[in-house]
């Protein structure tokens, strides 16, 4: 029944590994997207996902690299991770044809990298 | 550039006053949406409303209600008789119109401001 799912829900790891989270939809949304949110809180977007084409691209380093096999599905994997990787990733998903329609959050992924 | 303001850090109330949790916006669009969203302790973000820049008319959901003030670029939000399950991170957000695009709604979010009602 979940809307959007994304695993794993935590992640712990160290410096230097590649980790992936990956991220589904059932709601038959158009776009997909990665947000981060920080340890104060603050959330901010990272990429988005209309129809596997990649349409925003924040300034992210490139070593996060997000895929998108099909419209339902937004994976995001990340190479060479450092400490300063470690937050909470919601991936999200809107249906686009609703003009700015409201962002369906999963429930997050909390890495930490040590 | 977009931004998002929510002044109030943490707010700390007793169950059953009311609370407003304010936003102040800043955009050079002309058309554009606001968004609250809720984070329980739980973690996960729970959409709670969307209000585009013509409709200035406040809403009520309940114990919620939502006043939007062009004119001071205020989006705020009253809990009414406030309950211990109120208790979250609330975040307001904007997303500029794109009209006749796919191009989804990059949201700029504010900061949050964490509610705790005590019982």
């Amino acid at each position: 029944d979940t809307a959007v799912s994304q695993t794993p829900k935590y992640l712990v790891t160290q410096m230097g590994n590649d980790k992936s989270i990956k991220c589904e939809q059932n709601l038959g949304h158009d776009t997909m997207y990665w947000y981060k949110q920080d340890s104060k809180k603050f959330l901010k977007i990272m990429f988005s996902y209309n129809n596997k084409e990649l349409i925003i691209n924040e300034t992210v380093p490139n070593r996060f690299s997000p895929k998108s096999p099909d419209k339902a599905h937004l994976n995001l994997h990340i190479n060479s991770l450092e400490l300063g990787d470690s937050a909470v990733y919601f991936c999200a998903s809107s249906q686009d044809r609703v003009e700015n329609s409201p962002l369906h959050f999963g429930n997050g992924t909390r890495l930490t990298v040590t | 550039a977009q931004k998002v303001t929510q002044a109030q850090t943490e707010i700390s109330v007793v169950e059953k006053e009311d609370v407003t949790l304010d936003c102040v916006y800043e955009t050079r669009d002309t058309t554009y949406y606001l968004f609250w969203y809720k984070q329980p302790p739980s973690g996960e973000l729970v959409f709670l409303i969307r209000r585009n820049s013509f409709d200035e008319q406040n809403e009520i959901s309940g114990r919620y209600s939502w006043n939007f003030q062009k004119s001071t670029s205020s989006f705020n939000f009253t809990i009414t008789a406030s309950q211990v399950v109120d208790s979250a991170v609330y975040f307001c957000a904007l997303s500029e119109a794109k009209i006749g695009e796919t191009s989804g709604s990059r949201l700029t979010f504010g900061e949050g401001t964490q509610l705790t009602v005590n019982p």
